[in-house]
């Protein structure tokens, strides 16, 4: 069947460097895919999104890109900062529904100053 | 602009009782889905209700799991006889048609003695 899978946390930087959190999936059609991030305390939040191949989503300064011939769609930001310290999530969905949702397990984030 | 509101935050029973969560969706959201998350693991679809209407509940178990989303009031997740292994996170989310952006509620923290 379809899932999602991302790189195992946690992952700990400090401020100012460049993050990656890889993400791949598989499916058998043409899903749309999504990052989604969880503050401490708090429930998800949509980062971005990508609805098809080499589609580019970019949010806050984070960014990701819709690859087909790899089924990546690897996390990207330039320079983080303590506040992007969080969960973050990669999904996929079907048919334009963002409701039936397939998720990776998370990659934890901690960024120290 | 109040979010999605999920109640109770946390909530432990006892082997046997039962659990009721409840969601209130955003104002004017009409499409309710309800998440499970495992320990350590990512959050699993459970099932989609429009008002007073279940869509999709091909992720809910076949046994002792409830969900309804009556005319007046939130939408309920109910689980009876509940055991160890129900211990999670329960999230819902809301959006305002099929293709709509979800919104998380914090979660409802199901721990099971």
């Amino acid at each position: 069947g379809d899932s999602v899978t991302q790189m195992e946390g946690p992952v700990t930087l400090s401020e100012e460097a460049f993050l990656t959190i890889n993400c791949t999936y598989t499916a058998t059609g043409y899903p749309s895919l999504f990052w989604y991030v969880q503050y401490p305390g708090e429930g998800l939040q949509l980062l971005l999104k990508a609805t098809k191949a080499d589609d580019k989503g970019s949010n806050k300064g984070f960014e990701a890109t819709y690859r087909k011939e790899t089924t990546s769609f690897h996390l990207e930001k330039g320079s983080v900062q303590v506040s992007d310290s969080a969960v973050y999530f990669c999904a996929l969905s079907y048919g334009g529904s963002q409701g039936n949702l397939i998720f990776g397990k998370g990659t934890k984030l901690s960024v120290k100053p | 602009n109040a979010g999605v509101m999920q109640n109770p935050r946390h909530l432990v029973r006892r082997r046997g009782q039962e659990a009721r969560l409840r969601c209130s969706p955003m104002k004017g959201h009409s499409h309710v889905y309800w998440y499970r998350q495992l320990p350590e693991e990512g959050l699993k679809f459970m099932v989609y209700l429009q008002k007073e209407n279940i869509i999709d509940e091909s992720g809910m178990p076949k046994e002792r799991f409830s969900a309804e989303f009556p005319k007046e009031g939130p939408s309920i997740l109910r689980i009876q006889q509940v055991v160890r292994g129900d211990s999670a996170a329960y999230f819902c989310a809301s959006s305002d048609r099929n293709t709509g952006e979800l919104f998380f509620g914090e979660g409802s923290r199901l721990t099971v003695l």
